[in-house]
């Protein structure tokens, strides 16, 4: 079985600080793991990924994400927020050693940004 | 833009209607998948096609109805349906089953 969590269903943060947005997962073999960013009355767009390597991995629009085995966590960052980052974020995951290939989405955390 | 399309963007539909959604994928992908969003609720898989073949159907009421005719169109045909039935219904594609998913920008429904 696999399993995401996102344990803030908000964020708030002041324009120009970083960001982050927390992510853990819960798989039997290795994880794929994934961030997504819906903003509004949009569907989501895909924000940047991680299989293997480098465990800190840059996406789109200044966003990265590291990857800690150890902690199972997959959290979202960005060194100087903007108000056009305002959105709701998606981590979501899949078991790579499963056939199935479904991922299973977190319930998302809503990010402010504010001037 | 991601390159899936989804029309029509809003829909309203009486419970006795019939309607269809229609999804349309330009990047060359091999899977497509429905999602519903509703409000206060997470992301919820429908239905899976990986090469024009379903291969996930999430316990979904059978008055939701997938047709994958080609690996760059999906409908979701709708019948009878009930007022918690309106929620947001989104589109994804990807190269293969579990890739990053490209979603489009879905069609919100509402059942009256």
């Amino acid at each position: 079985a696999q399993s995401v969590a996102q344990p803030e269903d908000q964020v708030n943060v002041a324009e120009g600080n970083p960001l982050t947005v927390k992510c853990t997962y819960s798989v039997s073999g290795n994880p794929y793991l994934f961030w997504y960013v819906q903003y509004p009355n949009r569907g989501l767009q895909f924000l940047l990924k991680y299989i293997t390597g480098d465990n800190l991995v840059k996406g789109s629009y200044g966003f990265e994400a590291e990857f800690n085995k150890s902690q199972t966590s997959f959290h979202l960052k960005k060194p100087s927020a903007l108000v056009s980052d305002s959105a709701l974020y998606f981590c979501a995951v899949r078991d790579l050693n499963t056939n199935a290939g479904k991922s299973t989405f977190g319930d998302g955390t809503t990010l402010t940004v504010k001037p | 833009e991601t390159g899936v399309t989804q029309t029509p963007r809003h829909l309203v539909m009486g419970m006795t209607n019939k309607k269809s959604l229609k999804c349309e994928q330009h990047l060359g992908h091999n899977a497509m998948y429905w999602y519903k969003q509703s409000a206060k609720k997470p992301l919820e898989l429908m239905f899976v096609y990986s090469l024009e073949e379903r291969v996930e159907n999430n316990s979904v009421p059978s008055r939701f109805s997938p047709e994958c005719p080609n690996s760059s169109h999906l409908f979701l045909h709708l019948h009878t349906l009930q007022p918690e039935d309106s929620a947001l219904y989104l589109c994804a594609s990807s190269q293969k089953q579990g890739n990053e998913q490209f979603f489009g920008p879905g069609t919100r429904l509402t059942v009256l």
